[in-house]
């Protein structure tokens, strides 16, 4: 298993600024993953974070909006730029140490005002 | 994209009662998971179940899945209030690291 802890868990932001968010496990993985759940909805890929290397981003999202780094192989932040109302969501990363079990972080849930 | 739909996309039942929550998806797959999500905080996996197999059970838990017809089902007997969530299959296509594909969920509400 893996212990995921995201930071902060709640944020509350005017539009126009940038939140980043922390996730860090307690053991070395080698992807990380970063959804968004939008309000009442489902989970979403936002994209795969490998460490030593660009993270690859799912259709709709882009680098320039959700910025990731991944200094190390416990650690991960994704940044949401320039924020508006519409970005209001739970974000969420994730990890696989052992085959086919991904583990979630708690998320953090952001209001965009 | 393999997303999911989920049905019910909302249930009801009273404590005690099973209830069923049925998943398909729509591309070939190497395994499906559920997943349990309260009053919108971290998933928490329940069960996998892989592409050569029927059924699977845990606990309270059963799962099927069907892989001619794409869909699985999750089956929680004797259900208790504190089963009251949101859950979620999610399909993975490929072993290992990859990332799931989530249907839309169902929210159960377990009356006492």
């Amino acid at each position: 298993s893996a212990v995921i802890s995201q930071k902060p868990s709640r944020d509350i932001c005017q539009r126009g600024t940038s939140l980043t968010i922390q996730c860090q496990v307690d053991s070395q993985v080698t992807m990380m993953f970063w959804y968004r759940q939008q309000p009442g909805q489902s989970l979403t890929l936002i994209a795969t974070a490998n460490q030593g290397s660009e993270a690859t981003y799912e259709s709709g999202f882009v680098i320039d909006k959700f910025p990731i780094s991944r200094p190390n192989l416990t650690f991960s932040t994704l940044t949401v730029s320039n924020m508006s109302p519409e970005d209001s969501s739970i974000y969420l990363c994730s990890v696989e140490p052992q085959a086919d079990t991904q583990y979630f972080g708690p998320g953090t849930r952001l209001t965009v005002l | 994209s393999q997303q999911g739909e989920e049905d019910p996309q909302a249930l009801s039942i009273q404590e005690g009662e099973n209830a069923t929550m049925n998943c398909s998806y729509k591309t070939s797959i190497n395994n499906l998971q559920w997943y349990r999500q309260n009053s919108g905080r971290g998933l928490v996996h329940l069960i996998l179940i892989r592409s050569n197999e029927r059924e699977k059970h845990s606990g309270r838990l059963r799962v099927t899945l069907d892989t001619s017809k794409k869909s699985s089902s999750l089956l929680i007997t004797a259900s208790r209030a504190a089963d009251t969530a949101s859950y979620f299959c999610a399909t993975q296509g490929n072993s290992g690291n990859t990332p799931l594909v989530f249907g839309k969920g169902t929210r159960l509400s377990v009356i006492a």
